[in-house]
């Protein structure tokens, strides 16, 4: 198993710029999840998917859209990218039915907006 | 909303010694705190959770402790040594029947082990 995967691991973009951050998980997992982390901020909810077909906002979803667009796969768009926007993005995943919340991440993407 | 506040943001300490870091959540409702470690340039990992029906988890060097009626939750670490540098990250989260949960972080504390 690969776990959760994101694509790309590195992205320079221009301001105004559009873009589609990746995500995918092997595990079977029902819900996806979406945060960016930005220094002293801890990480921070911007989207997230209870299962195929659902997504809901998190705690910084301005700027951002998402799509679930099978079980597998959640990706996240930047339709006109901000400097504001510069992070690291993780995606993380959980399987459902267990009592507890335990969530995978990927390995992130690090975007820079200039 | 949920919100957790982690201290300190920073610490270092000797090898050998131990390391403690301190949580407060603020929703009464909050029922799971995990504890995520990240070393550097890599992706968070779940060390250790606890459930509000215990009130203390161990697991070899690493224990975490909660208190309900104060809403606080601790990391302890003891025998510190180099590998345990990393970004600590606790959490606090909802667990009620099904759904799917979101997890609320603390801002991270940097520890550093000194040889």
């Amino acid at each position: 198993n690969a776990g959760v995967t994101q694509t790309p691991k590195f992205q320079v973009l221009k301001t105004g710029q559009s873009m589609t951050l990746q995500c995918a998980q092997d595990m079977n997992h029902n819900s996806m999840y979406w945060y960016r982390q930005d220094p002293g901020m801890g990480l921070r909810l911007i989207y997230y998917s209870a299962s195929e077909g659902t997504t809901d906002k998190g705690e910084v979803p301005n700027g951002y859209n998402v799509s679930r667009l099978n079980k597998r796969e959640f990706s996240l768009r930047l339709e006109s990218a901000a400097p504001s926007q510069t992070s690291v993005y993780f995606c993380a995943s959980r399987r459902s039915g267990q009592l507890k919340n335990i969530q995978y991440f990927g390995a992130g993407t690090r975007l820079s907006v200039l | 909303g949920e919100n957790v506040e982690q201290h300190p943001s920073t610490l270092s300490v000797q090898e050998g010694d131990s390391a403690v870091i301190k949580c407060t959540y603020s929703d009464s409702a909050s029922n799971y705190f995990p504890w995520y470690k990240q070393e550097l340039g890599k992706r968070p990992q779940l060390i250790i959770d606890i459930r509000s029906n215990v009130g203390e988890k161990k697991d070899q060097r690493i224990a975490v402790t909660l208190n309900k009626t104060a809403k606080h939750f601790s990391l302890h670490i003891t025998e510190t040594q180099p590998e345990d540098s990393a970004v600590y990250f606790c959490a606090a989260s909802i667990i009620a029947g099904a759904g799917s949960y979101q997890l609320t972080f603390g801002k991270g504390t940097k520890l550093s082990v000194i040889p």
